[in-house]
C-alpha cells in the first residue's frame, strides 16, 4: 500500500533563505508526483508536476526533483518570501488509470520578514 | 483562467440529514474527483469519475455516498445520512485528459459540519 510522508511537519525560516522540503513514498510505481500549496482554509493550488520519467521541474523560484527508485522528492524554494508561507503538500498518482492521488500530511512553512 | 468552483463554501447539518455538495469542474475536463480532509489530517481520495461512471472509490466511499453528473456542467457528491465523522473539508477536482501528465485542479472546498 502506497504511503507518502513529508518531513519536516513544520518549518520556520527568515525571509531570503533557501529551503528544501522533503517527500518520500513507499512504492516506486507511480505515474507522477505533484506538489501543491494550501493556504489556511483554502483549496489546493498545483505548483509543479513531475512525470515518472522526469528528474526535475522548475517554475520560477521553485524546483522539484524526483528520484523514483529511492522513493524521494524534494521541493526547493529559493529566496523565500513571507508570501510563501503556506502548507506544502506532495501527492503521488497511482498507476491505476483512475487518477487517484495519495497525499502526504504536508509541511507548514512560515517565512518571517 | 478557468477554475473549479464549489458550493456552498460552508454547510452545517444535523446528524442523519442528507447533504449535497456541488461542484462545477473546468469545462473541457473529462475526469472528476472528490477528496476530503478532516481537520489536521491528510487529504484523502474518495472517488474518481469518468465517462459517467465511477472509476475508483475508496473504502471511505460506502453506500452512504454517491456521485452524479446531472448535466454537462455540475458534479455532485451526496451523503445520504450524515454522521459526526463526516465533518471535513470536501474538495472537488478535475483533470483534462491524460492522467499521467495532466494536473488535477482543485476547487476551494466545502466545509461540512455535522452536529
Amino acid at each position: 500500500k502506497q504511503e507518502v510522508t513529508q518531513i519536516p511537519a513544520a518549518l520556520s525560516v527568515p525571509e531570503g533563505e533557501n529551503l528544501v522540503l522533503n517527500c518520500s513514498f513507499t512504492d516506486s510505481a507511480i505515474y507522477n508526483l505533484q506538489w501543491f500549496r494550501q493556504d489556511p482554509g483554502k483549496g489546493l493550488t498545483s505548483l509543479l508536476l513531475i512525470q515518472s520519467s522526469q528528474r526535475e521541474q522548475t517554475s520560477g523560484r521553485l524546483n522539484a526533483s524526483l528520484d523514483k527508485s529511492s522513493g524521494r522528492s524534494t521541493l526547493y524554494i529559493a529566496a523565500s518570501q513571507p508570501g510563501d508561507s503556506a502548507t506544502y503538500l506532495c501527492a503521488v498518482l497511482t498507476p491505476s488509470n483512475t487518477g487517484k492521488l495519495i497525499f502526504g500530511q504536508g509541511t507548514t512553512l512560515q517565512v518571517k520578514p | 483562467e478557468p477554475e473549479v468552483t464549489q458550493t456552498p463554501s460552508h454547510q452545517v447539518t444535523q446528524m442523519g440529514q442528507e447533504v449535497i455538495l456541488r461542484c462545477v469542474p473546468i469545462s473541457n475536463h473529462l475526469y472528476f474527483y472528490w477528496y476530503r480532509q478532516i481537520l489536521g489530517q491528510k487529504v484523502e481520495f474518495l472517488v474518481s469519475f469518468y465517462n459517467n461512471e465511477i472509476s475508483e472509490k475508496s473504502e471511505i466511499f460506502d453506500d452512504q455516498f454517491s456521485v452524479e453528473r446531472p448535466d454537462g456542467s455540475n458534479f455532485t457528491l451526496k451523503i445520504r445520512s450524515t454522521k459526526l465523522e463526516d465533518s471535513a473539508m470536501y474538495f472537488c477536482a478535475s483533470s483534462e485528459q491524460e492522467l499521467s501528465t495532466d494536473t488535477q485542479y482543485f476547487g476551494p472546498g466545502t466545509r461540512l459540519t455535522v452536529l
